[in-house]
Order: C-alpha cells, then structure tokens, then sequence
C-alpha cells in the first residue's frame, strides 16, 4: 500500500511569490491534512479536506489555503510569501474512525 | 496558547537504560494522545496511542503512561537503543468529535539522544 506521497520536496521561493504544494494521501483515505513544521514550534495544523470540504482549519493567516480534488489528493498553497514560512510543510491522511495519522515526507519550502 | 507542552526540548540516555518522555496538556477535552517519532529529512511515524478511558497502553519497548488528573502523560522506552535516537511528538486530539479526524495538536517536540 503505497504511503502518502508529497511532491516537491524541495522547492526555493523568494518573498513575494506563491506556492502550491501537492499531496497525495493512502488510498482509500479521505481526510488529509497540513501542518507547519518551523524549528521549536512544533508542528503546527493548517487546514484539514475531507471529501473536497474544509473540515477543519488552524490560526494562519488567509495566505494560507488549501483544497482538495474528487480523488482525494489536496494541494496547499500560500501566496505572498514571507521569510516567516519558510518551514517544512506536512501532509497527512487519516482513515475512518482512527485517530492516527499517516504523514508523508513533507515539503521543505525555503524564503529568500 | 500551547494546549500540549513538551517542555524538554531535549534528553540523552545511555544506551540500555530507560528513556522518559514528558508531555502535558491544557485542554481537558482531549480524549486520545499519541507519540509519534521523526527522523530529519522524513515524516513523522506513528509510535504509539493512549485512550483517555485507559492510563496505560505497552507495546513492545515503548509504554504510554496517562495521568488524566495531572493532565500528563509521558512515554518510556525500555530498553532505549541508538536507533531511538529522534525527535518524539506527543499529540492530543478530541476522538470522540469524528469531524476532527485530521486534527492533532502537537507538542514542540524531544530531541532524543541514545548513547551507545
């Protein structure tokens, strides 16, 4: 069962500019979320798409937005960028009725 | 407001003896908790999980302890190995709201150090 697969991994911006991060979670899952990782901050929720609806959405600012498609897979963007979010960005898929979460191996976004 | 606090950003043991992790929440409506471990450079794993109508949960190496009056839980690993050596997340969330799901509030994090 393939895990949940983030794409880019790596990717340089510099202020100013937008972002779209992709995510594809484990089949058969239909919540993803995102989350913020920065260093002593922990990791940090965003957004959560179940079935193409926000369900769920953490203290970010509207630069911050999300979606997800008829398949599951969501994308996260964030315009206007700021040296601030430079961070790595998570994405994880849940099953029914689990608390776990699955996460991918996250975007690392980097402002200059 | 931090609602799940790890307030030892780091700890280091030696290799065979016992590791404790701590983690304290704020918000007594959480009513599941987990630990999960991250290497750099890959996505946090699932390590192990606690229901709140339990106050204690073992599997293998690792045991969840659950202090729900002292809104504390912590995770010792027995025996600690190299390979331990990561950072551990401790998350709460509110299972019993099926809308939250995806939602996990995490705590800052413990670096952990096992020496060989």
């Amino acid at each position: 069962k393939a895990g949940v697969t983030q794409t880019p991994r790596y990717l340089i911006k510099t202020r100013g500019q937008q972002v779209t991060l992709s995510c594809s979670p484990i089949s058969g899952h239909r919540s993803v979320s995102w989350y913020q990782q920065t260093p002593g901050q922990g990791l940090q929720f965003l957004f959560e798409y179940f079935s193409e609806t926000q369900r769920n959405k953490g203290n970010f600012p509207g630069r911050f937005s999300g979606r997800q498609f008829s398949n599951s897979r969501s994308e996260m963007n964030v315009s206007t960028l700021e040296l601030g979010d430079s961070a790595l960005y998570l994405c994880a898929s849940a099953g029914p009725n689990t608390g776990e979460l699955f996460f991918g191996e996250g975007s690392r976004l980097t402002v200059l | 407001d931090q609602q799940v606090k790890q307030n030892s950003p780091s700890l280091s043991v030696q290799e065979g003896r016992i590791s404790i992790l701590n983690c304290d929440y704020t918000n007594s409506m959480f009513d599941y908790f987990l630990w999960y471990k991250k290497y750099p450079a890959e996505g946090p794993t699932f390590l192990i999980s606690i229901s709140s109508i339990k106050d204690k949960n073992e599997d293998g190496r690792f045991t969840v302890f659950l202090n729900k009056s002292a809104k504390h839980l912590s995770l010792h690993i027995v025996p600690s190995q190299p390979g331990d050596s990561a950072v551990y997340f401790c998350a709460a969330s509110r299972l019993g709201d099926s809308s939250n799901t995806g939602k996990l509030i995490f705590g800052q994090g413990t670096t952990l150090q096992v020496k060989p």
